[in-house]
């Protein structure tokens, strides 16, 4: 398994600010996930972020909000942009390691929109 | 795209006693099912997981069945323990566009 780590564990924002939430993986991986897990929820795929190409966002998420950056093959952010209310949820990167599409995941970063 | 249903939402069980939770999926292109566990307030974690070319995995207590004809897939527990309480999701993937269950939360009872 890999080591991944995320900042900001949690948050408290007001509504129309953003939030960058960075994910830190201690080796090399091909693809990072972004997921979103509303409380008592399941978790949602919200984009795949590869290195040296653009995010590819599911069916009810954009870039304008929530822009992803993935400099490295350690390291991917994903902003939540203007935020509202209903974008309080965990968010949570997961990377593939251990053999052909094994997801790992990171601790997740708990925010609460005001 | 792929639509994973999971049962039960809810299982309670007595120590001690087997807990089964059953997936189905839809798109015949998955080939990679994994099991997480998700305690409170925590990580999922990967538990088990079982390719299309098994039909059965098996690790200690737990154990994964799959039939692709079906398109459903099983997480079976026995000899259940106080912390196996949690909620388990299933998944299904295929070119890694992965999609979870619902999930079950699993009660075990003293």
């Amino acid at each position: 398994s890999a080591v991944i780590s995320q900042k900001p564990s949690r948050d408290i924002c007001q509504r129309g600010t953003s939030l960058t939430i960075q994910c830190q993986v201690d080796s090399q991986v091909t693809m990072m996930f972004w997921y979103r897990q509303q409380p008592g929820q399941s978790l949602t795929l919200i984009a795949t972020a590869n290195q040296g190409s653009e995010a590819t966002y599911e069916s009810g998420f954009v870039i304008d909000k929530f822009p992803i950056s993935r400099p490295n093959l350690t390291f991917s952010t994903l902003t939540v942009s203007n935020m509202s209310p209903e974008d309080s949820s965990i968010y949570l990167c997961s990377v593939d390691r251990g053999g052909p599409e094994t997801q790992y995941f990171g601790p997740g970063t708990r925010l609460l929109v005001l | 795209g792929e639509n994973v249903e999971q049962h039960p939402s809810t299982l309670s069980v007595q120590e001690g006693d087997s807990a089964v939770i059953k997936c189905t999926y839809s798109d015949s292109a998955s080939n990679y099912f994994p099991w997480y566990k998700q305690e409170l307030g925590k990580r999922p974690q990967l538990i088990i997981d079982i390719r299309s070319n098994v039909g059965e995995k098996k690790d200690q207590r737990i154990a994964v069945t799959l039939n692709k004809t079906a398109k459903h897939f099983s997480l079976h527990i026995t000899e259940t323990q106080p912390e196996d309480s949690a909620v388990y999701f299933c998944a299904a993937s295929g070119n890694n566009d992965m999609r979870f269950g619902a999930g079950t939360r699993l009660t075990v009872k003293p």
